[in-house]
């Protein structure tokens, strides 16, 4: 099994220019995520999909868009890139649930999309 | 709202020293506690979490719900335990994972 892949691995953007970073998982995980990572600030959620067609906001959602295509993958767009967007971008999915269980709620990442907005 | 707060950024020891990596939440019901870490080049991963009461990498951390912490001790530190560690809390009832800052081990010879 491959995990969670995400692509592009790198990537840089002119301000304004749009992209989609693509996210897929084959653990066939309702839940899947988008966070960004910042030095000094940790992981900050942007947006979440806890099951295949639905999406919320996280922390941190203006300036993103997400669509859950299927059950695999969860995409995250940026329309018009800002500089403030320069991050890198983990994906993850987790099979969430209640009721214990040690393979619940345990989220499993990507490798991360390193993207420079200039 | 529920915060995780990691008061510390860095902490740098020498093998074979004890180490203790602190971590505080604030959320008034019952939550699901985790360490996260990043080892350099390699992708976030599930240290441990506090319903298994297991010892991961000689690791272990116990939950306080008095004093609402859930410290990462190791009793002897190795160098391939430099990492990125990442507290990190579940609300009772979501799906959500609230990260703290994360804190940087770096374990010198």
């Amino acid at each position: 099994n491959a995990g969670v892949t995400q692509t592009p691995k790198f990537q840089v953007l002119k301000t304004g220019q749009s992209m989609t970073l693509q996210c897929a998982q084959d653990m066939n995980h309702n839940s899947m995520y988008w966070y960004r990572q910042d030095p000094g600030m940790g992981l900050r959620l942007i947006y979440y999909s806890a099951s295949e067609g639905t999406t919320d906001k996280g922390e941190v959602p203006n300036g993103y868009n997400v669509s859950r295509l299927n059950k695999r993958e969860f995409s995250l767009r940026l329309e018009s890139a800002a500089p403030s967007q320069t991050s890198v971008y983990f994906c993850a999915s987790s099979e969430w649930g209640t009721g214990g269980g040690s393979a619940k709620n345990i989220q499993y990442f990507g490798a991360g999309t390193r993207l420079s907005v200039l | 709202a529920q915060r995780v707060t990691q008061p510390e950024k860095l902490l740098s020891v020498f093998k074979g020293a004890p180490v203790e990596l602190k971590c505080n939440y604030s959320y008034s019901g019952s939550p699901e506690l985790f360490w996260y870490v990043q080892y350099s080049r390699q992708r976030l991963q599930l240290l441990l979490r506090h319903i298994s009461r297991e010892s991961i990498k000689g690791f272990t951390a116990d939950l306080n719900k008095g004093e609402t912490s859930f410290h990462l001790k190791k009793p002897f530190a190795q160098e391939e335990d430099s990492a990125m560690y990442y507290c990190a809390l579940t609300p009772g009832g979501s799906e959500k994972l609230v990260f703290g800052k994360g804190m940087k081990l770096t374990v010198n010879p």
